[in-house]
């Protein structure tokens, strides 16, 4: 059974930090890996998702990388902002399934 | 495009009784769509593979007979909990996956909230 860890569950930081949040994986056929952003109570939003073939994407201030060799995706906020405080999800995608096995997420806070 | 709406977003129900949730894909068919169960703090579990036209697909561990699925058509998929508990309660959550997706990109719903008293 495939796993998905995220590093760390909680993340507290001042506005305008750039921050680093990190996901590892155990699936050697990813398929595709999907960052998502959920609001307390709500369902998620994508926000950027990474093929197999590629080693980022990039959306604004948000950039994901993915490197399949050590089983990690990074999703990097520049310039936080309050308005980014949420839960982060990473999924992961496998090639056998196509279906996506979650994360635990990040708490992020992000203060004025 | 490639909305998925659900509904109802939030319910209270007593024990006992069964609760109908909706997922439906606005703008586009989905032959395939999820249903996952969140508890507070915790990441997505996923309950159920709905295939259109086909009995769903349950992951282990979940009663499919408590957990009931129907995908009549290409637009919705519902589930049925029956007989709830109060450790039924939790967060619903429905995903359709885009037919024309090479990624196989998976649209979110935003979720019901279900409280059994």
């Amino acid at each position: 059974k495939q796993e998905v860890t995220q590093i760390p569950a909680a993340l507290s930081v001042p506005e305008g930090e750039n921050l680093v949040l990190n996901c590892s994986f155990t699936d050697s056929a990813i398929y595709n890996l999907q960052w998502f952003r959920q609001d307390p109570g709500k369902g998620l939003t994508s926000l950027l998702l990474i093929q197999s073939s590629q080693r980022e994407q990039t959306s604004g201030r948000l950039n994901a990388s993915l490197d399949k060799s050590s089983g990690r995706s990074t999703l990097y906020i520049a310039a936080s902002q309050p308005g980014d405080s949420a839960t982060y999800l990473c999924a992961e995608v496998s090639g056998g399934s196509y279906i996506p096995t979650f994360g635990r997420g990040t708490s992020l806070i992000v203060h004025p | 495009g490639a909305v998925v709406s659900q509904h109802p977003s939030r319910v209270i129900c007593k024990s006992g009784t069964s609760v109908k949730i909706e997922c439906r894909s606005l703008d586009f068919q989905a032959t395939t769509m999820f249903w996952y169960r969140q508890f507070p703090k915790q990441s997505l579990m996923l309950m159920a593979t709905s295939n259109e036209g086909s009995k769903a697909t349950y992951e282990q561990g979940v009663e499919k007979d408590k957990f009931l699925i129907n995908h009549a058509s290409l637009t919705l998929s519902t589930l049925t909990v029956t007989s709830a508990h109060p450790e039924d309660s939790s967060f619903y959550i429905c995903s359709a996956r885009h037919p024309t997706s090479g990624s196989y990109e998976q649209y979110f719903g935003p979720g019901t909230r279900l409280t059994v008293t």
